[in-house]
C-alpha cells in the first residue's frame, strides 16, 4: 500500500516563476516529513523538512507548507531555477515505526529557461 | 555533504545468483538503512541496522539480508536472485535517532 503519494509525475515551469509540489500522505502517525531533490545518477539529496508541530518551514528560496488535517504537504520553490530541474520526492517517517522513511513516487521537475 | 559510498556501481547478475552491495557511512553516522528502487517508483525500505543490530524491516523476503560491521559499515545481501530484483539500491546513513538520512549514489542492479 502506497501510504506517501505525489500524483504529478512531471511539472514545466518557466525560469523566474513559482513551482509547486504536492504529496499527500494516509498513516496519521507520521510526524516528520522530508523532501528530496534528485539529479540522474546521484542519491537523493536532503532539501527541506517539517515536523509535524509545524505547519511551515522555510529555508531561502524554498519552502514546505503541512496541513495535517489533509494529510497534505507542499513544496514550494521561489523563484524557479533551471538548476532546480530534478525528481523530487517526498518522504514521510514515524518515531513510533523507528523513522522508517515512507517515499512518494516522485515528481519529475523541469525550469525552463 | 553526504560522505556515504556505494560499491559497485552497476553490477550484472543471473537469475539464482547471489550478490552482496557495499555502503560506508558518513562519518559520525552509526545508523545505516538500506532502500530498494525500482523504475519509475520512490524507494521503498529493505531494512536500518543500528550498532550492528536489524533495527526494523521492511516488507523484504529474507532471502534479503544484512550487516553492519563495528566501523558502521555495512553490506546488503540478496540470495536466489529474481529478475524482479533489477533496481537501484541506495544506502543511507543517519545519526541515533536522527530525521535525516543522507544517501549515497546507489548501485545499479540487473538481474538477466
Amino acid at each position: 500500500d502506497q501510504q506517501v503519494k505525489q500524483n504529478s509525475p512531471s511539472l514545466s515551469v518557466q525560469e523566474g516563476r513559482i513551482s509547486i509540489l504536492n504529496c499527500d500522505y494516509t498513516n496519521s502517525m507520521f510526524d516528520y516529513f522530508l523532501w528530496y531533490k534528485k539529479y540522474p545518477a546521484e542519491g537523493p539529496t536532503f532539501l527541506i523538512s517539517i515536523s509535524s508541530i509545524k505547519d511551515k518551514n522555510e529555508d531561502g528560496r524554498f519552502t514546505v507548507f503541512l496541513n495535517k488535517s489533509a494529510k497534505h504537504l507542499s513544496l514550494h520553490i521561489v523563484p524557479s531555477q533551471p538548476g532546480d530541474s530534478a525528481v523530487y520526492f517526498c518522504a514521510a517517517s514515524a518515531v513510533v515505526a523507528g523513522n522508517q522513511f515512507y517515499f512518494g513516487t516522485g515528481t519529475s521537475l523541469t525550469v525552463i529557461p | 555533504e553526504t560522505g556515504v559510498t556505494q560499491s559497485p556501481t552497476h553490477l550484472i547478475k543471473t537469475r539464482g545468483q547471489q550478490v552482496t552491495l557495499r555502503c560506508s557511512s558518513q562519518s559520525g553516522h552509526n545508523t545505516v538503512s538500506w532502500y530498494q528502487q525500482a523504475l519509475g517508483q520512490g524507494p521503498q525500505f529493505i531494512f536500518q541496522y543500528y550498532r550492528e543490530e536489524e533495527n526494523g524491516r521492511g516488507n523484504f523476503p529474507p532471502r534479503f539480508s544484512g550487516l553492519q560491521f563495528p566501523n558502521y559499515s555495512s553490506e546488503l545481501n540478496v540470495n536466489a536472485l529474481e529478475l524482479d530484483d533489477s533496481a537501484l539500491y541506495l544506502c543511507a546513513s543517519s545519526y541515533p535517532q536522527g530525521n535525516i538520512q543522507y544517501f549515497g549514489a546507489g548501485t545499479r542492479l540487473s538481474v538477466l
